[in-house]
């Protein structure tokens, strides 16, 4: 059973372009988080996910951000326009219906804008 | 989300017990007690959670205090690979099920 999976795993963008990071969750898994860890930080909650369905987002900046988990296919986070304070890894969480205690994460997307 | 107090950074040697404390004075009483850590260049790990009673798994033993403002991550025989940034972690039932991590606590394994 493959882990959470995340591509790419290092993303240069430069500033103004658009970023986008996928996740595919773990098989079986439902429910998806993304999280952002800025340099000798812990990490910062983005949004929660359903199929389809944005559960929780209160941990995403209102300008620029998005994210979205359709039926089919994997998780994107989405960053447009981006700047030099985007720059961080951004980590992929899944868990299982019902099991949401145990978050299993992605080995991180690192973004660095130049 | 309640708030958790972790050390920056401890030591250890190698093959020998580790004992990570984190202080919640803050902690409702539904609040679990979750852990992560985070290896080098890795996205995080589960390692063990609780409520009240103590807890055991195959990573580690869990012990809280009774009042349960503070709580004690074990390592039962510390290797090189458990050096990682160890997150103690307080989630609500009902907040959505997002983790708030702090800045952890550095552990070094000494060899």
């Amino acid at each position: 059973n493959a882990g959470v999976m995340q591509n790419p795993r290092h993303l240069v963008r430069r500033r103004g372009q658009e970023a986008r990071l996928r996740c595919s969750p773990m098989k079986g898994h439902s429910h998806v988080y993304w999280y952002r860890q800025l340099p000798e930080e812990g990490l910062k909650f983005m949004v929660y996910l359903q199929k389809e369905n944005i559960i929780d987002e209160s941990g995403m900046p209102k300008e620029r951000f998005s994210a979205e988990f359709p039926k089919e296919g994997p998780s994107i986070l989405r960053i447009q326009q981006v700047v030099r304070g985007d720059s961080a890894a951004y980590f992929c969480a899944s868990s299982p219906p019902g099991h949401t205690y145990e978050q299993y994460f992605g080995p991180g997307t690192r973004l660095t804008v130049t | 989300d309640a708030k958790t107090t972790q050390p920056n950074s401890m030591e250890s040697n190698e093959e020998e017990p580790v004992h990570l404390p984190c202080n919640h004075s803050t902690i409702s009483g539904t609040d679990y007690i979750h852990w992560y850590r985070q290896l080098p260049s890795q996205g995080p790990e589960y390692v063990i959670h609780g409520l009240t009673s103590n807890v055991n798994n195959r990573m580690a033993s869990l012990a809280i205090a009774e009042d349960r403002k503070s709580s004690t991550l074990i390592l039962h025989r510390a290797t090189l690979r458990d050096a990682a940034v160890y997150y103690c972690i307080l989630r609500a039932p009902n907040t959505g099920n997002q983790f708030y991590f702090g800045t952890g606590t550095s552990l070094t394994v000494i060899p």
